[in-house]
């Protein structure tokens, strides 16, 4: 079956870095998305990765892993604005959509 | 920049009644999407819609329909609301049908159907 998995809820300070981690199962592969939704809004997109290897955007950088099913977003310097779920999504290449993980909310404290 | 928008923000129903959920893109995007989402659960896709009056079932199309009669408008209609169907309702659009192309999504419709 199609199965996306992420840590339900992740806890850092303010400053510090955080590794949100994304494994997949999936009948097919084109792609792996990450977003951020803040409470009440709409998700943004951060980050795609379809080749193995880190992306780096900033303070954001997302790694992918084919092989193992795997990817990870790397959040650095924590701001408090940074509180927000991060969910991870797969683009499944048997249909073109897209397979959803259920999120990771995010709590930064100062 | 790329504006989604939702006709609501929240709404209130009656099981029974029949509910419209409109949405309206700004960017020509061709790609149009339904998602409900619910809590510890991934984004579930309704319906999408790949060009005018063209529609397709998502995972979760039962008690839902939708109409695309203009390009940047695709609307979600609840027949006969339920209460099952009480849950944050997300439209997305995307420019082309191009691996790495991005949603963009509106700011969601909470509808609690009582």
């Amino acid at each position: 079956g199609q199965n996306i998995d992420q840590p339900t809820e992740m806890t850092a300070t303010e400053g510090a870095i955080v590794q949100i981690n994304c494994t997949y199962q999936t009948s097919g592969f084109n792609g792996l998305f990450w977003y951020q939704q803040h409470a009440g809004e709409a998700p943004t997109f951060l980050s795609y990765n379809v080749l193995d290897g880190l992306e780096e955007k900033g303070r954001f950088s997302s790694f992918l892993s084919r092989s193992k099913g795997y990817s990870y977003l790397l959040l650095k310097e924590l701001q408090m604005k940074d509180s927000a779920s991060y969910l991870c999504a797969v683009r499944d290449d048997s249909n073109y959509q897209l397979i959803w993980g259920a999120g990771t909310k995010l709590i930064i404290k100062p | 920049d790329v504006k989604v928008t939702q006709s609501s923000r929240y709404l209130v129903k009656r099981t029974g009644e029949k509910v419209f959920l409109e949405c309206v893109q700004d960017m020509d995007h061709e790609n149009m999407f339904w998602y409900r989402q619910d809590p510890g659960l991934g984004l579930r896709l309704i319906y999408f819609s790949y060009d005018v009056k063209m529609k397709e079932k998502g995972d979760i199309p039962e008690g839902y329909s939708v109409s695309r009669e203009k390009k940047e408008r695709f609307s979600l209609i609840l027949e006969s609301a339920s209460t099952n169907q009480t849950s944050m309702y997300l439209c997305a659009s995307s420019p082309l049908r191009g691996y790495n192309s991005p949603l963009h999504f509106g700011n969601g419709t909470r509808l609690t159907v009582t």
